[in-house]
């Protein structure tokens, strides 16, 4: 069955320090992978996405994520933290075999210190 | 409009009232997902539609849940009977053609007291 685990569950980091989320995915497949962010109160924003190509993605608000099939992985990094990116951040894999329910990790809720 | 509207933003019910939550998708967008969120955790997959159609309730917890969606526009995800193990927030997430990701609203915050 696919699954997606974010094994950081709370990070802090000062402003201004690098940043790096881990995701690991279990898929039968090349899958579809999604970084998203929600802020307290809010829906889901999309970040970035992988479907093909290129296995470093670039995304919204400065993210970008590094697509690794050998470690099942899809980490999110950020080279300078700003402390407006403070939320929580969501990990998904898409079944690219139908029409791409996604599966979510529990989240890492990112701190950001002045 | 601009966005995935839903609606209400927050819901308080009592145990045993029905509820029912609205979602306005993004005009044109054939796909159409709700999502239950609970506290503390990643949102979890409820059901499906491509326009009016149900193609997936997989995620569906009981048969006191229940969506439609009857002109491939505007859902309504209902629950009868609510339960306190029911609130969570309920997200409704729409896309054009469900390859380039989706929209989500902001959510409807249930409570059942």
């Amino acid at each position: 069955a696919q699954s997606v685990t974010q094994p950081d569950i709370h990070i802090t980091v000062s402003e201004g320090a690098s940043l790096e989320l881990r995701c690991n995915y279990s898929y039968g497949a090349t899958p579809y992978l999604f970084w998203y962010v929600q802020s307290p109160g809010q829906g889901l924003q999309l970040l970035l996405k992988y479907f093909s190509g290129d296995t470093l993605v670039q995304g919204i608000k400065g993210f970008e994520a590094e697509f690794k099939r050998s470690q099942s992985s899809f980490n999110l990094r950020k080279p300078s933290v700003h402390w407006s990116d403070a939320a929580e951040y969501f990990c998904a894999v898409g079944d690219t075999g139908g029409y791409n329910k996604l599966i979510f990790g529990a989240g890492t809720r990112l701190a950001v210190h002045p | 409009g601009a966005g995935v509207s839903q609606s209400p933003r927050y819901k308080v019910a009592k145990r045993g009232q029905d509820v029912a939550l609205r979602c306005d998708p993004i005009s044109g967008h054939v796909s159409l997902f709700w999502y239950q969120q609970a506290l503390g955790q990643g949102p979890e997959f409820l059901t499906y539609f491509q326009n009016e159609a149900q193609l997936d309730k997989s995620g569906l917890p009981s048969d006191r849940f229940f969506a439609e969606r009857p002109e491939g526009s505007v859902s309504t995800l209902k629950i009868q009977r609510t339960q306190q193990e029911d609130s969570a927030v309920y997200l409704c997430a729409s896309s054009f053609d469900g390859s380039s990701g989706y929209t989500f609203g902001s959510g409807t915050r249930l409570t059942v007291v």
